[in-house]
């Protein structure tokens, strides 16, 4: 069974349009996180839940907006999609915040790529 | 600014070589640095941890090692074979928090030439 699940893996789009991925770990972690690697293969932090409440939210527009329905979940919603969302969005998940720092266990999903155009 | 950069971006060696990959970061006052690997289409997988007290790491064919005061670290890997072809990055932790100052590197992309 794979650890960290998103759907859908392709999405292609054009502007303006809004759409979500999905996430889903069967870990039982409490933390879990989103990223964007852009087109320079940067890998950039743009939110993390703990236990469904919001524990970092980095500087992105507010047309993206992250829910967590339960602590299995984290889902992204994009509004009004532009051509610079274009990019891979990876979730991932960590038992919680705090041991991630002493253990390294971070696991990542497979990624989305998110076309716009 | 906290900064991660890898060189070379992108490295062909042929099997069985053993080979050194790169990480500069900004700012020798970090919490631990992560080596992942990334193959195609696929997440990240988690290969070594050093934390700041810690000069290296080693895992089989791996071996990390960290110097804080040149803001350098190494992959090492030995013996390399076809199956290590993959874009390795680098990530560090700036500090002790939720996971904001957990910067990435862009990268280096290794093919391992049968």
């Amino acid at each position: 069974d794979t650890a960290v699940s998103q759907t859908p893996k392709y999405l292609v789009t054009q502007m303006g349009n809004d759409k979500s991925i999905k996430c889903e770990q069967n870990l039982g972690h409490d933390t879990m996180y989103w990223y964007k690697q852009d087109s320079k293969k940067f890998l950039k932090i743009m939110f993390s839940y703990n236990n469904k409440e919001l524990i970092i939210n980095e500087t992105v527009p507010n047309r993206f907006s992250p829910k967590s329905p339960d602590k299995a979940h984290l889902n992204l919603h994009i509004n009004s999609l532009e051509l610079g969302d274009s990019a891979v969005y990876f979730c991932a998940s960590s038992q919680d915040a705090w041991a991630v720092l002493y253990t390294g266990e971070l696991f990542f999903g497979e990624g989305s790529r998110l076309t716009v155009l | 600014k906290q900064e991660v950069t890898q060189i070379p971006a992108a490295l062909s060696v042929p099997e069985g070589e053993n080979l050194v990959l790169n990480c500069s970061f900004t700012d020798s006052a970090i919490y631990n640095l992560q080596w992942f690997r990334q193959d195609p289409g696929k997440g990240l997988t988690s290969l070594l941890l050093i934390q700041s007290s810690q000069r290296e790491q080693t895992s089989g064919r791996l071996n990390a090692s960290l110097d804080k005061s040149s803001g350098r670290s190494t992959l090492y890997i030995a013996a390399s074979q076809p199956g290590d072809s993959a874009t390795y990055l680098c990530a560090v932790r700036f500090g002790v928090n939720y996971g904001q100052n957990f910067v990435f590197g862009p990268g280096t992309r290794l093919s391992v030439l049968p």
